[in-house]
């Protein structure tokens, strides 16, 4: 069982919709968690980033942290085909190596 | 803004080459990684590197080496390529010292083929 499972997509959307994009872990002692996102033929580049559980919001972008449940969760509010990108979403101990998902593929409909 | 590059976007090797991957960050950080990113098994760290000369074995180190003889310079090498090592090789650059929460900011990728 991987430490991080995250559906692979694709998922397509109208522009204008709510998108939710989901992580699940098994590794209780993760407290650092974040989400990339990567446009093709690019490097991944950080979106989000949260400590221990909780919601974190900046502009359209809500990120989620239930550790009871050992799941995150990224929201995008009004969705642009601009946010058309795979996303990744990581996670850590502290002081230890990142631990990514195998990334989520997004495509927003004009 | 924070640059990373990479010495290629797309190198063709031959089976048993020595290849050598670059990659350079210009904002005086730390630590840097070398990942590899597959389809369906995500990013996989490969090798990192807290300080110059020092180097910590990732999860899939095996074939591989690397080597960070300056501050802003962080090599990978395959000693003898193969074609299992076929991927896209990203590197990635972070300012604090073991401190994972930091970003990581990586370079554009280098896709290695080889055949």
């Amino acid at each position: 069982q991987k430490e991080v499972e995250q559906d692979p997509g694709p998922l397509s959307v109208p522009e204008g919709a709510i998108v939710s994009l989901n992580c699940t872990y098994s590794n209780s002692a993760f407290q650092y968690f974040m989400w990339y996102r990567q446009y093709s033929r690019k490097g991944p580049e950080l979106l989000m980033y949260t400590y221990s559980s909780g919601n974190k919001e900046d502009g359209r972008f809500t990120a989620q942290v239930d550790k009871s449940s050992k799941y995150i969760s990224l929201f995008i509010r009004d969705s642009q085909p601009s946010d058309s990108a795979t996303y990744l979403c990581a996670m850590s101990r502290g002081y230890q190596k990142v631990t990514f998902g195998t990334g989520t593929k997004l495509q927003v409909i004009p | 803004d924070v640059k990373v590059t990479q010495s290629s976007r797309y190198l063709v090797k031959r089976t048993g080459e020595k290849v050598f991957l670059e990659c350079v960050q210009d904002m005086d950080h730390e630590n840097m990684f070398w990942y590899r990113q597959d389809p369906g098994l995500g990013l996989r760290l490969i090798y990192f590197s807290y300080d110059v000369k020092m180097k910590e074995k990732g999860d899939i180190p095996e074939g591989y080496s690397v080597s960070r003889e300056k501050k802003e310079r962080f090599s990978l090498i395959l000693e003898s390529a193969s074609t299992n090592q076929t991927s896209m090789y990203l590197c990635a650059s972070s300012a604090s010292q073991g401190a994972v929460g930091d970003t990581q900011y990586f370079g554009p990728g280098t896709r290695l083929t080889v055949l």
